[in-house]
């Protein structure tokens, strides 16, 4: 499946450090949606945009700061993180929201970025 | 408030067994109803979806799932297990809006 692209794969930082996770789309969809999955819990929804805005922000703290710069791309971008934070990021992509029909909430997801915060 | 949940954690079957696991929704409307597969390291991928019409949704990889809104349920089946089969099982029901709300997921193992 290569719809969705993210990278890296895999990604170890340290506390202090800054970085950034890339999410690419060839679906021609116009949301985008980050995930955050860590074990043992269900997948926590972090950010939705649409159309390049950002409609949705689940409380996620500010060391995690996403970009839109169009409906192909998406990035989250790190700065602080704590030892917690370590864990699968998801990223998908659907058609815009909104919609009905067949389509309606059918997201594509990419492999996932893991994070490992030291 | 909208809410899936997937009653098994982890389901163990004998290679060539049958499977169905079970997943229960609550969603004030008709609902979009999704299965979803992942395997170690990887992405979600869909196996399936409904959202009308034939209560029986036929997937990829020879799975089915069967709608029943008396149950508030989305059960997903396969007659004969492969090893391959062995990942974590996701339901998902939109909630409006395009998002999705994922069930806890269910790990399936596959003994040879």
């Amino acid at each position: 499946e290569t719809g969705v692209t993210q990278t890296p794969r895999h990604l170890v930082m340290g506390m202090t450090n800054k970085k950034s996770l890339k999410c690419e789309q060839h679906l021609g969809h116009n949301a985008m949606y980050w995930y955050k999955q860590s074990a043992k819990k269900p997948l926590e929804l972090m950010f939705v945009y649409n159309f390049k805005e950002q409609t949705e922000n689940n409380s996620v703290p500010s060391r995690f700061s996403p970009e839109c710069p169009n409906s192909s791309h998406l990035f989250l971008h790190l700065h602080t993180l704590q030892p917690e934070d370590s864990a699968l990021y998801l990223c998908a992509s659907s058609q815009e929201q909104g919609i009905s029909g067949p389509h309606q909430g059918t997201q594509y997801f990419g492999p996932g970025t893991r994070l490992l915060v030291l | 408030a909208q809410s899936v949940t997937q009653p098994d954690i982890h389901i163990t079957v004998s290679e060539g067994a049958s499977l169905e696991l079970r997943c229960n929704y609550s969603y004030g409307a008709t609902p979009y109803l999704f299965w979803y597969v992942q395997s170690p390291g990887q992405g979600l991928q869909l196996l399936l979806k409904y959202f009308s019409g034939d209560t029986l949704v036929q997937g990829i990889k020879g799975f089915e799932a069967e709608f029943k809104r008396s149950q508030s349920s989305f059960n997903l089946r396969k007659p004969s297990v492969h090893w391959s089969d062995a990942a974590e099982y996701f339901c998902a029901v939109s909630g409006g809006y395009n998002k999705l709300i994922f069930g806890a997921g269910t790990r399936l193992a596959v003994h040879p």
